[in-house]
C-alpha cells in the first residue's frame, strides 16, 4: 500500500545526458514537492507545486525542472546532468500548504552520473 | 528565513541506553517543529511534531518538547533498539506556517546489541 512511489529506485545516466525521475502518489494530496540529498547531507527543497501551480525555490539551478500533468504525477527532469547533481532525489506530498499537513516521502531515487 | 541546528553525529550506542540528539532553531513566531526519521534505503518518515511552544510530541518511545526559551526541539528516548539505527532530522517551515521545511544536517544513530 505504497502511498508516494518514486521510479526507478536507481538511474544510472551519463554527463550531460538529459534523465527524468518520476513520482506518483495514491494520496490524492494537492502538494507535491521535489528534494535533492546529497550524501551525509540534510535534504534540500527544490521546487513544489500546488496543485498545478509550480513554485521555484530560488537557488535551484535551471538545469532543473518539473512537470505535474495531473494530480497523481511529478516528473523531475534534469536536462543537462553533471557529476554534482549525483543525489538522492526524494519526492513528498502533502494535503495541504500548512504546518500542520505532514510530509509523506517516497523512498527515493539515487542519481549516478557517470 | 528560519533555521535549524542539529547535533552532529553519528551517535553511537548500547541497547537500552538513554537517547538525546540535540536541535536548536531561529525562527519568527512560533512554527510548528518536526522531527523525521529515514531508515536505510528509505525515504524520511515523520516521527514527531510539536505545533506550539511547550507541546510535547511523541511517538514510539521518542520524545521532544517545544521549548521557546531555549529555542530548543530536543529528541529522546529512554531506552532504545537496534531497530532504532536510522538517520534522524528536525526541521520547521521555511517561513511563516507555510509547508516548505528546512532539515537540519541529520545524525546517525547506530544501537548495538
Amino acid at each position: 500500500d505504497a502511498m508516494v512511489i518514486q521510479n526507478p529506485r536507481y538511474q544510472v545516466t551519463q554527463f550531460g545526458k538529459p534523465v527524468t525521475l518520476s513520482c506518483s502518489q495514491t494520496l490524492n494530496h494537492n502538494v507535491m514537492y521535489w528534494y535533492q540529498q546529497k550524501s551525509s547531507q540534510a535534504p534540500k527543497l527544490l521546487f513544489h507545486y500546488y496543485d498545478k501551480d509550480f513554485n521555484n525555490e530560488a537557488d535551484t539551478p535551471d538545469n532543473f525542472q518539473s512537470r505535474r500533468p495531473n494530480t497523481s504525477f511529478c516528473f523531475l527532469d534534469i536536462r543537462s546532468p553533471g557529476l554534482g547533481d549525483a543525489a538522492m532525489y526524494l519526492c513528498a506530498t502533502s494535503r495541504g500548504t500548512g504546518s500542520d499537513s505532514p510530509l509523506h516521502f517516497g523512498n527515493g531515487t539515487r542519481l549516478t552520473v557517470t | 528565513g528560519n533555521s535549524v541546528t542539529q547535533m552532529e553525529g553519528p551517535v553511537t550506542l548500547s541497547e537500552e541506553a538513554f537517547l538525546t540528539i540535540n536541535c536548536t532553531y531561529t525562527a519568527t513566531g512560533y512554527p510548528s517543529l518536526f522531527w523525521y526519521v529515514q531508515y536505510p534505503g528509505e525515504g524520511l518518515q515523520l516521527l514527531l511534531k510539536a505545533t506550539k511552544a511547550d507541546d510535547k510530541g511523541s511517538n514510539k518511545g521518542f520524545e521532544a518538547t517545544y521549548r521557546k526559551e531555549t529555542t530548543s526541539f530536543h529528541l529522546e528516548k529512554g531506552s532504545v533498539q537496534v531497530s532504532d539505527s536510522a538517520v534522524y532530522f528536525c526541521a520547521l517551515p521555511l517561513s511563516g506556517g507555510y509547508n516548505k521545511l528546512i532539515f537540519g544536517a541529520g545524525t546517525r544513530l547506530a544501537v548495538h546489541p
